[in-house]
């Protein structure tokens, strides 16, 4: 994989599911993986950033897991509510100069959540 | 400030007109992104500073682009002869730096060439 890739693109779920989505990243040279929410007409706000093979994040609904020697990551949200309804961005932070790092977006998952 | 902040918001030109789309970051943050964002998709890396250093331009379109940040705080990005495909949402973001810094971004401009 040479680029961040997300799927699905879009995806509508009535409200009370749950669900999930996956980030595929290049596991080479690898330093972190982010999620961000972005509501339309909003900035992106980081909702997770995870670093070391394994790694399993929360908040509230949303949970985040790593796995960085295949290279993916799944974003899980319980009990669907209509303000989940965004677009979930991932993104992963490559080797860069000085230990700093260059991030590669991939295009998104848009959740709709119906009432 | 307490975020970052972007100006101007909204930019319309005319085609071959250069424009400065100006970002400044949270104080204190080390890194600076610049992204461009084509509607409703995720952000496209153009460039990135770590203090006044440029580290990666890999992402910048083509030699009409470029962006400074003299002094590690304020950035400008700087498109010379403007075309419409430029047309785009321009974000920038700042992070502490580090392997696990996340970035915060800025409300972005909107730029429209005529």
């Amino acid at each position: 994989i040479l680029n961040v890739e997300q799927s699905p693109q879009s995806l509508h779920v009535q409200e009370g599911d749950s669900t999930n989505f996956t980030c595929s990243f290049p596991s080479s040279n690898f330093y972190a993986l982010h999620w961000y929410r972005w509501e339309t007409a909003k900035s992106p706000e980081a909702l997770f950033v995870m670093t070391l093979n394994g790694d399993e994040k929360k908040k509230g609904r949303i949970s985040a897991t790593l796995n960085t020697k295949e290279g993916y990551s799944y974003l899980y949200i319980k009990g669907s509510q209509p303000e989940d309804s965004a677009t979930y961005l991932c993104a992963s932070g490559a080797g860069g100069s000085g230990g700093y790092q260059k991030v590669t977006f991939g295009i998104g998952t848009k959740l709709q959540v119906i009432p | 400030g307490a975020g970052v902040s972007q100006s101007p918001r909204y930019k319309v030109t005319k085609r071959g007109q250069d424009v400065a789309l100006r970002c400044d970051p949270i104080s204190g943050h080390v890194s600076l992104y610049w992204y461009r964002q084509a509607l409703g998709q995720g952000p496209e890396f153009l460039t990135y500073f770590n203090y006044e250093a440029q580290q990666d331009k890999s992402g910048l379109p083509n030699d009409r682009f470029s962006a400074e940040r003299p002094e590690g705080s304020i950035s400008t990005l700087t498109i010379q002869r403007t075309e419409q495909r430029d047309s785009a949402m321009y974000r920038c973001a700042s992070s502490l730096g580090g392997s696990n810094s996340e970035q915060f971004f800025g409300p972005g401009t909107r730029l429209t060439v005529l």
